[in-house]
């Protein structure tokens, strides 16, 4: 079963605006990341936060953390027209180092 | 930029045909995944390697196999295609535990269109 559910599942905003996901999670995690997807194209990875982190900022991404409610927000700051992608949250559990799991992915459209 | 390469990218073939789906990577790392997408929905993973002659089954049963002979190669083989194998499929790797590197690195995926 999966593990990560983003929300919302579609967002579409203006150019400049930014982009908030979130993404929950059910067992306890090693660390969160999260990875874009371009349509038909493979995954790419965006950053990744550990669950001893709260925050982390990576260009105009910040993630933000929270075991206590075992959920994740990814902000896009000043959105482009090139982030239109598909956004997936993926966890590693903290026993199994082999596994990745990820979520459903929330579509990021970004209106000129 | 990730050294992972799958080909074909795209594959349109008839009911019954064997297909195979070819994944290498130069960054020698150990760990390969295959994993299967249905178009702007979630992935799952269908077959996973520690390293050579190492081959696990993943979360999502699938009639595929797999196999790891050199560390650099992770092929993907369906004996006899169906359309219910219309998929993406996507492989990736990564240089060590999850807990530790953390990321995995993709392929651009190969898209099997079954008749």
């Amino acid at each position: 079963s999966q593990q990560g559910e983003e929300d919302p599942q579609a967002l579409s905003i203006q150019e400049g605006e930014n982009a908030t996901m979130n993404c929950s999670y059910k067992t306890s995690i090693n660390n969160l990341q999260w990875y874009r997807q371009n349509s038909g194209r493979g995954l790419v990875h965006l950053i990744l936060i550990r669950s001893n982190e709260r925050e982390k900022h990576s260009g105009r991404l910040r993630v933000t953390l929270d075991t206590s409610k075992k959920s994740s927000s990814l902000l896009i700051t000043a959105s482009r027209a090139a982030d239109t992608a598909s956004y997936f949250c993926a966890t590693v559990s903290r026993n199994r180092d082999d596994k990745i799991i990820f979520g459903k992915g929330t579509r990021l459209h970004i209106l000129p | 930029e990730a050294d992972i390469y799958q080909t074909p990218r795209y594959l349109v073939i008839g009911t019954g045909k064997k297909i195979t789906l070819e994944c290498s990577q130069t960054m020698g790392h150990d760990k390969m995944y295959w994993y299967q997408q249905d178009p702007g929905m979630e992935l799952h993973l269908i077959h996973y390697s520690y390293g050579v002659n190492s081959t696990e089954k993943g979360d999502l049963s699938s009639e595929s196999t797999v196999s790891r002979i050199r560390t650099e190669h992770f092929p993907l083989t369906l004996e006899s295609a169906r359309p219910s194998h219309t998929s993406q499929y996507l492989c990736a790797s990564s240089g060590g535990g999850l807990t530790v590197t953390g990321e995995l690195f993709f392929g651009e995926g190969s898209r099997l269109t079954v008749l």
